[in-house]
């Protein structure tokens, strides 16, 4: 059974700071991953996805790394600022037959101005 | 519209009553899944449909989780006789085709069993 863990699950900077967010996975055998962020009373927006076969994507200010066979993901937000405030959640599909997604638990972010 | 609906936002029954959660998915979305948000958790996979076929419903907790889809656009998921722990955010998403296709949510409706 593939589990997610997110570390850390609570984050606190101060606006304008880089940062790294953790996803790992146990079952490398994976479609792909993708990073979500939601606000408080709302449901998920798509941050990133990232097909098994590729190393990185990016968005902007954010960056996310995929290392499948270590079973890794991080998320990278390069200067930090208020609006990032938000849980960020992975979410790894399973390669092969059904569509079955597997979420972390989060990390909430608090980006203090 | 533009994006996943849910209706209703939120949702106050009592112990024994059955609810029913709607989903509106975008326009000509091929997949559609359903998922189960306790506070302070990610959401936990439920069903997924694929046009009018469920394919996977292997993350219902019990037989008193019905999900359909009948003409392959709005879905309904049906919780009968509800109980405490049925409490949470029911989430709802859908993506054009397959797994290349990130997913698409909706905002949730609230449960809250009393």
């Amino acid at each position: 059974k593939q589990e997610v863990t997110q570390i850390p699950a609570a984050l606190s900077v101060p606006e304008g700071e880089n940062l790294v967010l953790n996803c790992s996975f146990t079952d490398s055998a994976i479609y792909n991953l993708q990073w979500f962020r939601q606000d408080p009373g709302k449901g998920l927006t798509s941050l990133l996805l990232i097909q098994s076969s590729q190393r990185e994507q990016t968005s902007g200010r954010l960056n996310a790394s995929l290392d499948k066979s270590s079973g890794r993901s991080t998320l990278y937000i390069a200067a930090s600022q208020p609006g990032d405030s938000a849980t960020y959640l992975c979410a790894v599909r399973r390669s092969g037959g059904y569509q079955k997604v597997t979420f972390g638990t989060g990390t909430k972010l608090q980006v203090i101005p | 519209g533009a994006g996943v609906s849910q209706s209703p936002r939120y949702k106050v029954a009592k112990r024994g009553q059955d609810v029913a959660l709607r989903c509106d998915p975008i326009s000509g979305h091929v997949s559609l899944f359903w998922y189960q948000q306790a506070l302070g958790q990610g959401p936990e996979f439920l069903t997924y449909f694929q046009n009018e076929a469920q394919l996977d419903k292997s993350g219902l907790p019990s037989d008193r989780f019905f999900a359909e889809r009948p003409e392959g656009s709005v879905s309904t998921l049906k919780i009968q006789r509800t109980q405490q722990e049925d409490s949470a955010v029911y989430l709802c998403a859908s993506s054009p085709t397959g797994g290349k296709q990130p997913q698409h949510f909706g905002d949730g409706t609230r449960l809250s069993i009393l």
